[in-house]
């Protein structure tokens, strides 16, 4: 059985910092892997997406990376500012059923 | 604008009372698919649809039916809600089911009482 974690379950730093949140899958097999961000009262929206055969996606201060035999993805946000306080969720697409399973998240925020 | 439409925003309701929450794409996606999010669970899939008229059960469809009579629309019926389907619910969609970015409506946030 997949399954996916998120540890912290909550961050706080201050205005500035880089900063990396993980994701661990149990299961290697898996089809891509995608970070999303949830803002309060809104829905998800897709930051990044890294399909298996990839080590890496970058979009502006957001890296993305995936390492499937040590069952890790790691994203990485540079110069973190206010704005990017939300909850950050990944969700893997496994191989064996195409069914996207999901980490309960990292509440992010930033200190001005 | 390409989005992910879903109806009503916020709705309380009393149990038995059956409700229905819509859902719109207009980006031609075939893959449509529902959510559920509770705390400390994360997102649990209720149904989801490959296409028209194709449509499957996820993890938790217990309580839910789902029609796909439209390619764009894809609405969530709740015959007799419960209070354990209070619940943040998420329609999402995507072009083809595996491997593509998926995209989210903004929640619908249910209360049963």
């Amino acid at each position: 059985k997949q399954e996916v974690t998120q540890i912290p379950a909550a961050l706080s730093v201050p205005e500035g910092e880089n900063l990396v949140l993980n994701c661990s899958f149990t299961d290697s097999a898996i089809y891509n892997l995608q970070w999303f961000r949830q803002d309060p009262g809104k829905g998800l929206t897709s930051l990044l997406l890294i399909q298996s055969s990839q080590r890496e996606q970058t979009s502006g201060r957001l890296n993305a990376s995936l390492d499937k035999s040590s069952g890790r993805s790691t994203l990485y946000i540079a110069a973190s500012q206010p704005g990017d306080s939300a909850t950050y969720l990944c969700a893997l697409m496994w191989s064996s059923n195409y069914q996207l399973i999901w980490g309960a998240g990292t509440k992010l925020i930033i200190k001005p | 604008e390409a989005q992910v439409t879903q109806n009503p925003r916020y709705l309380i309701t009393v149990t038995g009372k059956k409700l229905t929450v819509t859902c719109s794409q207009n980006m031609n996606h075939e893959y449509m698919s529902w959510y559920r999010q509770d705390p400390g669970l994360g997102l649990r899939q209720i149904y989801y649809s490959m296409n028209v008229e194709v449509t499957d059960k996820g993890d938790v469809p217990e309580g839910y039916k789902v029609s796909r009579k439209e390619k764009r629309n894809f609405p969530l019926i709740l015959e007799s809600p419960s209070p354990n389907q209070t619940s943040l619910y998420f329609c999402a969609s995507s072009i083809y089911r595996a491997g593509t970015e998926a995209f989210f409506g903004q929640g619908t946030r249910l209360t049963v009482v």
